[in-house]
């Protein structure tokens, strides 16, 4: 059965490093990582994608180990307005019917 | 900037209603899609499309169909609307690539 898992919540100060692991097994060898932010009352916004090794952009990084059965997103020194829950969507043996989403990591950056 | 607008940021219906929530794209993108959202559940695909008057069936689609007369409109539309129904709707809109969302329909039925 395909799944998306991700830990609840998470808890960081200020200026720290985040990492969110999620776990997806059984993804094909093509198939992209996507991560999505949300806030409340808005849709998710598109982060970071990736199929393979690292990827880096202007706000974040995903690494994906070569076994391709789970990624991190990794957000450099978090700030307040970083408070938001972070979606992984996986694709799952190709085709747009296979997209599987996580239930959410809810960060909470404090000062 | 893409645009994903949903035509209702909230809707109140009855039970048995049919229930049509809308979804406009202004960047002419090839794939078009309906999720809802619930605690706990993350974002669930009920439909999608990747074109005009096409149409696949995503993981809970029962209870629900779709329309896309027009490459920039996809609707949902719920047949006969139950209680368990209630959820936000997003829509999704994307060219082979990452999704673009709306805002959401808060779908309350009564």
């Amino acid at each position: 059965l395909a799944k998306t898992t991700q830990p609840i919540s998470m808890d960081s100060y200020e200026g720290q490093e985040v990492n969110i692991t999620c776990s997806h097994n059984n993804i094909a060898t093509n198939d992209y990582i996507t991560w999505y932010q949300q806030f409340p009352s808005q849709g998710p916004r598109f982060i970071i994608q990736g199929y393979k090794t690292k990827v880096t952009n202007e706000v974040a990084s995903l690494f994906i180990p070569a076994d391709r059965k789970s990624s991190t997103l990794s957000l450099p020194r978090v700030s307040l307005s970083d408070t938001a829950v972070y979606y992984c969507l996986a694709n799952f043996s190709g085709g747009y019917n296979k997209l599987i989403f996580g239930a959410g990591t809810r960060l909470a950056v404090h000062p | 900037d893409v645009k994903v607008t949903q035509s209702s940021r909230y809707l109140v219906k009855r039970t048995g209603e049919k229930v049509f929530l809308e979804c406009v794209q202004d960047m002419d993108h090839e794939n078009m899609f309906w999720y809802r959202q619930d605690p706990g559940l993350g974002l669930r695909l009920i439909y999608f499309s990747y074109d005009v008057k096409m149409k696949e069936k995503g993981d809970i689609p029962e209870g629900y169909s779709v329309s896309r007369e027009k490459k920039e409109r996809f609707s949902l539309i719920l047949e006969s609307a139950s209680t368990n129904q209630t959820s936000m709707y997003l829509c999704a809109s994307s060219p082979d690539g990452p999704q673009h969302f709306g805002d959401g329909t808060r779908l309350s039925i009564l």
